[in-house]
């Protein structure tokens, strides 16, 4: 089976400050890999999803950007953090034939 | 509009009993899947059920149960016998089947469970 790791599990960051989140997978190969975010007291908001290395697809139009430079392994980034940058951040991977889709431990970002 | 409608923001239960948390959807696509999840005060997403569109019967995982009425477009989740550890969100999601969708989940917006000893 399939473990995601996602570092660091909390970060506290300066508006206008550079960020970046990593998700690593292991157990499998070439997977679908998934950017969520969840603000405060929301539901899951899909950010990006990849099917493979240097392929990323942006769902929603924001400062945030993705990048996949190994077959298991996924960022998200942003140049300049904005407040409503905050949320928890959600990596997730699709297995098994019903493509359930299962989630990292999340990171939990604050900008202040 | 939204395609994942939990109409309960919260929701109350006594120790061991049962209770529905509802959800409806809307597609139409004639393939799709609708899962459930559980999400603690811890954060992380624990995956609790699925059913596929094609699925004659209700899906049971343990204590979980989903009742799927197709015609309605409802998949509510049925939890038998409720235990302090089941106070978390719960978010229904679906998956649309059509070409290209990679398989991407749409959430509810979630309802809070309490359980109350």
């Amino acid at each position: 089976s399939q473990t995601i790791h996602q570092w660091p599990a909390t970060l506290v960051q300066p508006v206008g400050s550079p960020l970046s989140l990593e998700c690593t997978v292991e157990g499998t190969s070439n997977p679908n890999l998934y950017w969520y975010r969840q603000a405060a007291g929301r539901g899951l908001q899909l950010l990006f999803y990849s099917v493979g290395i240097g392929q990323i697809s942006s769902e929603v139009p924001q400062n945030l950007s993705a990048s996949r430079p190994q077959d298991r392994q996924f960022i998200l980034s942003s140049k300049k953090l904005l407040l409503s940058d905050s949320g928890f951040y959600l990596c997730a991977t699709r297995q098994g034939f019903t493509d359930t889709q299962y989630f990292g431990p999340g990171t939990r970002l604050t900008v202040l | 509009a939204q395609k994942i409608t939990q109409t309960q923001p919260g929701m109350f239960v006594q120790e061991k009993e049962a209770v529905t948390l509802d959800c409806t959807y809307d597609t139409s696509d004639q393939s799709y899947g609708l899962f459930w999840y559980k999400q603690p005060s811890s954060g992380e997403m624990i995956f609790l059920i699925y059913q596929g569109s094609y699925d004659e019967q209700n899906a049971t995982e343990g204590r979980y149960s989903l009742n799927f009425q197709k015609a309605r477009k409802s998949a509510n989740l049925v939890i038998s016998a409720s235990q302090l550890g089941d106070s978390a969100m719960y978010f229904c999601a679906m998956r649309e089947d059509y070409g290209g969708s990679q398989g991407n989940l749409i959430f509810g917006k979630g309802t809070k469970l309490s359980v109350k000893p």
